[in-house]
């Protein structure tokens, strides 16, 4: 079984901070998604990391995927409260699933 | 709405009762998904269809749990004798299909609490 652990669990930092969450899995695997969820909703996908040593920007967060594809991360520059949610990863167990296996999450709190 | 749409919001059922769950997929996606989310962990897969077959139903926990999806839209989930075990948020997802890598449109979930 593919497990995906993430960390830190919560983090709560102030406004305009930088952070960085991170996803490591215990297999080689083919392709990884970030998503980010907030309280009564369902999760929304921010980026499809495929390639290993790629790097995706999306405004002020930049998501790497490792160049051996077991883990990635999710750094957010000049934190803000509307980056407050959960950041889940998430994978497909071969290439070719259908189905994700998403980690526990990453909850963020940004204070003003 | 052109969302995922999942009814009801909340679901609150007595232990040893039977319910459904109602998920209504975008128009014209083909795979649709159901996950569940216990708190303080992120979903986890139940089971996937493909039109109206169930292409993969190995996350299943148990054969209290089934699901249809009779005319390739509309889709419920079914639990029997309700376990307080079971209380969760109860997400549906759906996407084009076809290919592993499009995107899945998740709805807002169904919170369920068995008492």
């Amino acid at each position: 079984t593919q497990l995906l652990e993430q960390s830190p669990q919560f983090l709560s930092i102030q406004e305009g901070e930088n952070l960085t969450v991170y996803c490591n899995s215990s297999s080689v695997f083919s392709s990884l998604q970030w998503y980010r969820q907030e309280p009564g909703e369902g999760p929304v996908l921010l980026v499809t990391v495929v390639t290993g040593g790629e790097v995706k920007k999306l405004k002020r967060l930049t998501f790497q995927f490792g160049d051996a594809r077991k883990d990635s991360s999710l750094h957010i520059t000049a934190a803000q409260p509307g980056d407050t949610g959960l950041y889940l990863c998430a994978l497909r167990p071969h290439q070719g699933a259908q189905k994700l296996v998403f980690g526990q999450g990453t909850r963020l709190t940004i204070n003003p | 709405g052109a969302g995922v749409s999942q009814t009801p919001s909340n679901k609150v059922t007595e232990k040893g009762k039977y319910v459904e769950l109602r998920c209504d997929p975008i128009s014209g996606h083909t795979a649709l998904y159901w996950y569940r989310q216990s708190l303080g962990q992120g979903p986890e897969f139940l089971i996937y269809f493909q039109g109206t077959g169930a292409a993969d139903d190995s996350g299943l926990p148990n054969d209290r749990f089934f699901a249809v999806r009779p005319e390739g839209s509309v889709s419920t989930l079914k639990i029997q004798r309700t376990e307080r075990g079971d209380s969760a948020v109860y997400l549906c997802a759906s996407s084009l299909g076809g290919t592993w890598n499009t995107e899945a449109f998740f709805g807002q979930g169904t919170r369920l609490t068995v008492v």
